[in-house]
């Protein structure tokens, strides 16, 4: 199971804060995908971490963008800064179950939906 | 512009068989390990079709891809009216270090 929860509605210039919670065996064996679905664009990648902290990141959102790890508590964060209206949407977490296939998610959290306004 | 490129929308009858195209722009795209994902709004979505043409348990058989070099093709057949949302092709391009989606396809049952 993906658990989700985090800031749902922020003004223009504040940070987002989004937090994904998993499984212990999950979290420890499979990165976790950052999507988001926003109006007219669909769904988008905004990166990808594993249980080490390792990340890669969508150059889209470089500067504004941080994912982190809570390995006490079996959970990963994203921040992003500097939020506009462009970045209202549905934010989701997502179990990538192939290493070979960073694009392979088999479980997904139901998402926070996120407004900037 | 996404390097996958879907229509916008699709659409056929109860019954009918609809595909949906998502052909690549780059050849640095892992075309073998592309994954289909179905979403209907209000939900997460849902993944149809993984590493290129296989279904995950509980997928019925209506659903397949067509595979070429460059592309693929989303089939459904025996087209039900539970069928209609979005579908995605979702894929890694390991040039970028990025998952790249389509634009994904509205697909709307007559």
């Amino acid at each position: 199971q993906v658990q989700q929860w985090g800031t749902g509605l922020l003004k223009p210039s504040e940070t987002l804060s989004l937090y994904c919670g998993v499984d212990a065996e999950s979290f420890n064996t499979f990165p976790y995908n950052w999507i988001r679905l926003t109006p007219g664009k669909g769904l988008e990648w905004i990166g990808i971490i594993n249980h080490s902290g390792g990340t890669l990141y969508n150059p889209s959102f470089t500067g504004r963008l941080t994912l982190s790890v809570d390995k006490s508590t079996n959970h990963f964060s994203l921040r992003l800064t500097s939020v506009t209206a462009a970045d209202s949407g549905f934010y989701y977490c997502a179990k990538v179950s192939s290493l070979a296939s960073p694009a392979r998610m088999d479980l997904w959290g139901t998402g926070t939906a996120v407004t900037v306004s | 512009q996404s390097l996958l490129t879907q229509p916008p929308s699709v659409s056929a009858a109860p019954g009918q068989t609809v595909s949906i195209s998502c052909s690549g722009r780059t050849y640095l795209i892992d075309y073998d390990h592309m994954c289909w994902y179905q979403h209907f709004p209000g939900t997460e979505p849902k993944p149809l079709i993984v590493d290129s043409t296989e279904r995950p348990a509980g997928i019925p058989d209506r659903f397949s891809v067509s595979k070429s070099a460059m592309s693929a093709t989303l089939i459904i057949s025996g087209l039900q009216a539970g069928d209609e949302a979005d579908y995605y092709c979702a894929a890694w391009h390991p040039g970028l270090n990025t998952v790249v989606f389509g634009g994904g396809s509205r697909l709307t049952v007559l």
